[in-house]
């Protein structure tokens, strides 16, 4: 059975903060991790990463894949108030690369970003 | 502009009733999907569709039901069978193909009577 374990599940910083949500995942027929962001109503995506070792960045968010180790983090710097939402990791498995994926989610990471 | 529509944003189920939630897309995808989220929890799959009249079970399709007549649309039932439909259900769609991302509509919130 596929699973994704992310870590911590909850989290309270002050803005300005650094930091680091983890996900680890055990999974058949891997193809690629991606992190989503949900606020209030559909997960917004964030990144998809398919390679070890290239980090994907966007403004103060980035991330990175470590497919030996099977697990992936996502680093926020200089964090701000609209960063406090649920934080998604999903893995993205298939038997054909022809074909769609599906997705097993992680529980999420709550981050609260504190002014 | 192009996403996905779910409707209705609330509703809420009899006992022994059957309901169906709405997904449309205009964004051309040939995939498309359905999740449940309960509270505190990540999404799980309930059924999913790579092209036209075809569908596949997901991790958790019994008490559901779905078709796929038409490109853009992808209804699920939630049937009298479900005793425990309760949840946030959320589409999503996406190109074809292994490496591409889902993108999300804005979810159903379904509750009991």
């Amino acid at each position: 059975e596929d699973k994704v374990v992310q870590s911590p599940l909850s989290l309270v910083v002050h803005e300005g903060d650094t930091v680091t949500l983890n996900c680890s995942y055990e999974v058949t027929n891997f193809r690629s991790l991606l992190w989503y962001k949900q606020e209030k109503k559909a997960p917004t995506f964030l990144f998809m990463l398919t390679s070890s070792g290239i980090e994907k960045k966007s403004g103060r968010l980035s991330s990175i894949l470590d497919k030996k180790e099977l697990f992936s983090i996502l680093n926020i710097t200089a964090t701000q108030t609209g960063d406090s939402a649920v934080y998604l990791c999903a893995v993205a498995s298939s038997e054909k690369e022809t074909s769609g994926s599906r997705l097993t989610f992680g529980e999420g990471t709550q981050l609260t970003v504190n002014p | 502009d192009g996403g996905i529509t779910q409707s209705p944003k609330y509703l809420f189920r009899k006992e022994g009733q059957n309901v169906t939630l709405s997904c449309e897309q205009n964004l051309n995808h040939d995939a498309m999907y359905w999740y449940r989220q309960d509270p505190g929890q990540g999404l799980r799959l309930i059924y999913y569709s790579q092209i036209v009249n075809d569908f596949q079970k997901g991790d958790i399709a019994e008490g559901y039901s779905v078709s796929r007549e038409k490109k853009e649309s992808f209804p699920l039932t939630v049937t009298s069978a479900q005793k425990n439909p309760t949840a946030f259900y959320l589409c999503a769609s996406s190109i074809r193909g292994a490496n591409q991302p889902q993108h999300f509509g804005d979810g159903t919130r379904l509750s009991i009577l």
